[in-house]
C-alpha cells in the first residue's frame, strides 16, 4: 500500500533551518508529484510548494521563496523540504502528500516546533 | 494567487440533518476543486475532487457541485463521524491555495 512517512518532530532556535524528509514506499516513487503544505496550531492549511521527483522540478508559493528548497534522493525514494531563517510564526505541523486522479496520500505529518 | 472564502465559519447541526458548505473562488478554477475532512490530530482526508467526483471509499452522503467560482459540499444526513473541519482547495492555478475551513459542530 502506498505510504509516505515523514522523519520526526524538530525543536529549532529562531534563525535556524530544518529539513524535513518524506520517504514514499508502495507505489513508483518517480510517477508523481510530492506537495507540501503545513498548518499552525488551531489553524488552517498553507500549500507550500511541490516537487517533481522525476525531473527535480519545483514550484513555490510567493510567501516562501528565497527561504524553502525541496529536493528529492530518488535512490531511496525520499523528498525533501528544507526551510530557512526559521521564526516563531513558521511553528506548525508540516505535510507532504501526493495526489493520484480519485485520492490522496498524506504522510503523518511533521510537527516544527521554533523556540529560543 | 485565487483565494477561496467558505462559508459559514460554524455550522452547528444535529445527527441526521443536512449540512450545506459554500466555497467561493476570487476568480474562476473551472471545476478544479476539491474538498477535505480533517479531525483533530489528523492529516487532511480527500472527499471531493473535481469539483463532483467522490474519492475512493468516501460515502454516498457527501456530494460537490458547482463549477467556475461557487462551490457547494452536501453532506445528505450527517452521522456521528461527520462533525470536523472541512477544507476546499482549488487544484487550477499556482499556489494550490485552500480556503479557511468550515467546523461542522454538534448542536
Amino acid at each position: 500500500q502506498v505510504q509516505l512517512v515523514q522523519s520526526g518532530a524538530e525543536v529549532k532556535k529562531p534563525g535556524a533551518s530544518v529539513k524535513v524528509s518524506c520517504k514514499a514506499s508502495g507505489y513508483t516513487f518517480t510517477s508523481s508529484d510530492i506537495n507540501w503544505v503545513r498548518q499552525a496550531t488551531g489553524q488552517g492549511l498553507e500549500w507550500m510548494g511541490w516537487i517533481n521527483p522525476n525531473s527535480g522540478d519545483t514550484g513555490y508559493a510567493q510567501k516562501f521563496q528565497g527561504r524553502v528548497t525541496m529536493t528529492r534522493d530518488t535512490s531511496i525514494s525520499t523528498a525533501y523540504m528544507d526551510l530557512s531563517s526559521l521564526r516563531s510564526e513558521d511553528t506548525a505541523v508540516y505535510y507532504c502528500l501526493r495526489h493520484t486522479v480519485t485520492a490522496d496520500y498524506w504522510g503523518q505529518g511533521t510537527l516544527v516546533t521554533v523556540s529560543s | 494567487e485565487i483565494v477561496l472564502t467558505q462559508s459559514p465559519a460554524t455550522l452547528s447541526l444535529s445527527p441526521g440533518e443536512r449540512a450545506t458548505l459554500s466555497c467561493r473562488a476570487s476568480q474562476s478554477v473551472s471545476s478544479y476543486l476539491a474538498w477535505y475532512q480533517q479531525k483533530p490530530g489528523q492529516a487532511p482526508r480527500l472527499l471531493i475532487y473535481d469539483a463532483s467526483n467522490r474519492a475512493t471509499g468516501i460515502p454516498a452522503r457527501f456530494s460537490g457541485s458547482g463549477s467556475g467560482t461557487d462551490f457547494t459540499l452536501t453532506i445528505s444526513s450527517l452521522e456521528a463521524e461527520d462533525f470536523a473541519v472541512y477544507y476546499c482547495q482549488q487544484r487550477s492555478n499556482w499556489p494550490r491555495t485552500f480556503g479557511q475551513g468550515t467546523k461542522v459542530e454538534i448542536k
